[in-house]
């Protein structure tokens, strides 16, 4: 079946730091992924997405770059502010068939930017 | 305003309460979906409503009950729920049959349960 993994969290950072969530997954036939994020408090709000191999998605600063060679979909921010402490969730959704557009989600990696 | 609206955003219930949970979506989208985040856990599919039609229940138990009258109103009703019930419960819609369109699901700001 589908699996997404992300990395281990929480993560810190100082705000400008460098920001690298990690996730591959494991799918049939060519999946979409996603990143979604979740504010403290509030309910999942999508942040970029690719649908097709080398794709880069990207929005509000973040990039994650669909890698089918390495089943990968990185989440990237080159300079992190306080406000984008939130859960950071990786998703992809099922190929054709009865899926419906079903979403496999990663456990969600926690991120935490201190001013 | 996600398009995608939840009431009410907070609910406490006892076990033999019974209660509902209301989803509406404004984007025109004939999908609609029931989604756990519990604490600690990868966020769970529950109901998949197609055209108003059910077209997947993951093996939920019955006290949980959706309805769907009509595209744009998903309800989930809630009876003699147990603790471990607790729960962010997320309602989320997309355009339809997803067929390798990249078809991006929307979700509502969710509906914190606490059953005590």
């Amino acid at each position: 079946g589908n699996s997404v993994t992300q990395m281990e969290g929480p993560v810190t950072l100082s705000e400008e730091a460098f920001l690298t969530i990690n996730c591959t997954y494991t799918a049939t036939g060519y999946p979409s992924l996603f990143w979604y994020v979740q504010y403290p408090g509030e309910g999942l709000q999508l942040l970029l997405k690719a649908t097709k191999a080398d794709d880069k998605g990207s929005n509000k600063g973040f990039e994650a770059t669909y890698r089918k060679e390495t089943t990968s979909f990185h989440l990237e921010k080159g300079s992190v502010q306080v406000s984008d402490s939130a859960v950071y969730f990786c998703a992809l959704t099922s190929t054709g068939g009865t899926s419906y557009g079903k979403l496999t989600f990663g456990q969600g990696t926690i991120l935490t930017v201190h001013p | 305003e996600t398009g995608v609206t939840q009431t009410p955003r907070h609910l406490v219930m006892g076990m033999t309460n019974k209660k509902s949970l209301k989803c509406e979506q404004h984007l025109g989208h004939n999908a609609m979906y029931w989604y756990k985040q519990s604490a600690k856990k990868p966020l769970e599919l529950m109901f998949v409503y197609n055209f108003k039609e059910q077209t997947e229940n993951n093996s939920v138990p019955s006290r949980f009950s959706p309805e769907c009258p009509n595209s744009s109103h998903l309800f989930l009703h809630l009876h003699t729920l147990q603790p471990e019930d607790s729960a962010l419960y997320l309602c989320a819609s997309s355009q339809g049959v997803w067929e390798n369109s990249g078809n991006t699901i929307y979700f509502g700001e969710g509906s914190w349960l606490t059953v005590v």
